[in-house]
């Protein structure tokens, strides 16, 4: 049973186009939001973060779009880089435990 | 400097022996976790330990145990390996609800 079901699993972008990968979850519970960054070889990085009281935040150019009602979020990837290039995962949890739950992960590429 | 560091990086062993993956973190975190990555990405909690206590147990074979010394080190040690406990295995850290913070990984390959 997967609670937090990602899309798509792979994806191919123009340098400078926008990469969009969603996310749905299951658990009304969950209320922390996080994105990961994996480069391969390394450990997943914490990319950009939000909480359910907000629909949308900004870092740069990474924003997530979140839908409480939908039980979706999604992240937006603008001017995507060649550098961007790596495998995102999305994640949730709850206020009432500190089990994070991943998705299945989005592999990006950007080709230049 | 590297605030979640483990060891070894990769270890290649046969079916049936035993082996260790150590790891250690500098960001004085309390809680601690193991997650397992699969071939196709997919990545699964497998222990926490909060201040040297056991919290999250999943559904992992007895053959894996871990084992906290204190609460900058969580060990993994697994017994009697078998061919599908091959993948990466990631140390995490994080304090109380903040973010986690991942090692490198060690990339685990059963022969």
């Amino acid at each position: 049973q997967q609670q937090v079901k990602q899309s798509p699993q792979s994806l191919i972008v123009q340098k400078g186009g926008i990469s969009i990968i969603n996310c749905a979850y299951e658990n009304t519970a969950f209320d922390y939001f996080p994105w990961y960054q994996q480069f391969p070889g390394k450990g997943p990085a914490l990319l950009i973060a939000i909480r359910p009281d907000v629909s949308e935040k900004k870092e740069g150019r990474f924003t997530i779009s979140f839908n409480k009602s939908a039980k979706q979020f999604s992240l937006h990837i603008m001017d995507s880089q060649p550098g961007d290039s790596a495998t995102y995962f999305c994640a949730a949890i709850g206020a009432a435990g500190n089990k994070l739950t991943f998705g299945g992960g989005t592999r990006v590429l950007v080709k230049p | 400097d590297t605030a979640v560091s483990q060891t070894p990086k990769y270890l290649v062993t046969q079916m049936g022996n035993d082996k260790s993956i150590k790891c250690e973190q500098n960001l004085g975190h309390d809680t601690m976790y193991w997650y397992k990555q699969d071939s196709k990405k997919f990545l699964k909690i497998m222990f926490s330990y909060n201040n040297k206590e056991l919290i999250i147990n999943e559904t992992v074979p007895n053959r894996f145990s871990p084992k906290s010394p204190d609460k900058a080190h969580l060990n993994l040690h697994i017994n009697s390996l078998e061919l599908g406990d091959s993948a990466v295995y990631f140390c995490a850290s994080s304090q109380r609800e903040g973010p986690l913070h991942f090692g490198n990984g060690t990339r685990l390959t059963v022969t």
